[in-house]
């Protein structure tokens, strides 16, 4: 069954470090999407970085990359010089067509971070 | 400004009793979502419609009702309110494979 996995409940980072936050999935569907998405305390869901499975490169959006590694399932979500604005709930997502015609969506249990001054 | 709009922002209800949350899109998306994230289990799907006039049960659909009234609105209604329903509601709506979501609803059952 599909799944998405992220295995870290809370992570800290000093502000100006790199950080990454990890995402595994499970799937048997050749044609799939992975993304990430921020959650602030305020509650707002806010999109950040998209991956498709046949992308041969990384995608990348300003600060954010997806170090996407499909042999091992990962889609791993980086993000350079930390800033405070960065702390939030952090979810990964993947997207998949089981049959033709339909669409489904799962999201991970996701990863709170907490960027240090 | 453009986006996925829900009302309203925070219900407590009593249990059994019965609410109407609202999702309005004004991006002429075609399919709409309800979620709902419980502290722990990420976002659940509830309801969806993938176009107007068309509504499917997502992961987690009993105790929920849904509208898809035109194509801007989508409504999720609780008839009979249970704690268990104490949750954050989401309203999102899809463009390709990335979804745009409201601010969220914050429900409490007592």
């Amino acid at each position: 069954a599909q799944k998405i996995t992220q295995t870290q409940p809370g992570m800290f980072v000093q502000e100006k470090e790199a950080v990454t936050l990890d995402c595994t999935y499970d799937t048997s569907d050749p044609s799939y999407g992975l993304f990430w998405y921020k959650q602030p305390s305020s509650g707002e869901m806010i999109f950040l970085i998209y991956q498709g499975s046949y992308d041969q490169q990384n995608a990348t959006e300003g600060r954010y990359s997806l170090n996407f590694q499909k042999a091992r399932k990962s889609a791993n979500l980086v993000i350079s010089a930390s800033q405070l604005g960065d702390s939030a709930m952090y979810f990964c997502a993947m997207s998949y067509e089981p049959t033709s015609g339909t669409y489904k969506y799962i999201f991970g249990t996701g990863t709170r971070l907490k960027v240090l001054a | 400004n453009a986006g996925v709009t829900q009302t309203p922002k925070f219900q407590v209800l009593k249990t059994g009793q019965s609410m109407t949350l609202q999702c309005a899109q004004d991006m002429n998306h075609n399919s709409m979502y309800w979620y709902r994230q419980d502290p722990g289990m990420g976002l659940r799907l509830i309801y969806y419609s993938a176009s107007e006039g068309t509504t499917d049960k997502g992961e987690v659909p009993n105790g929920y009702n849904v509208s898809r009234l035109n194509k801007r609105e989508f409504s999720l209604r609780l008839e009979s309110a249970a704690p268990s329903q104490t949750s954050v509601y989401f309203c999102a709506s899809r463009k390709w494979d990335t979804r745009t979501f409201g601010s969220g609803t914050r429900l409490t059952v007592v």
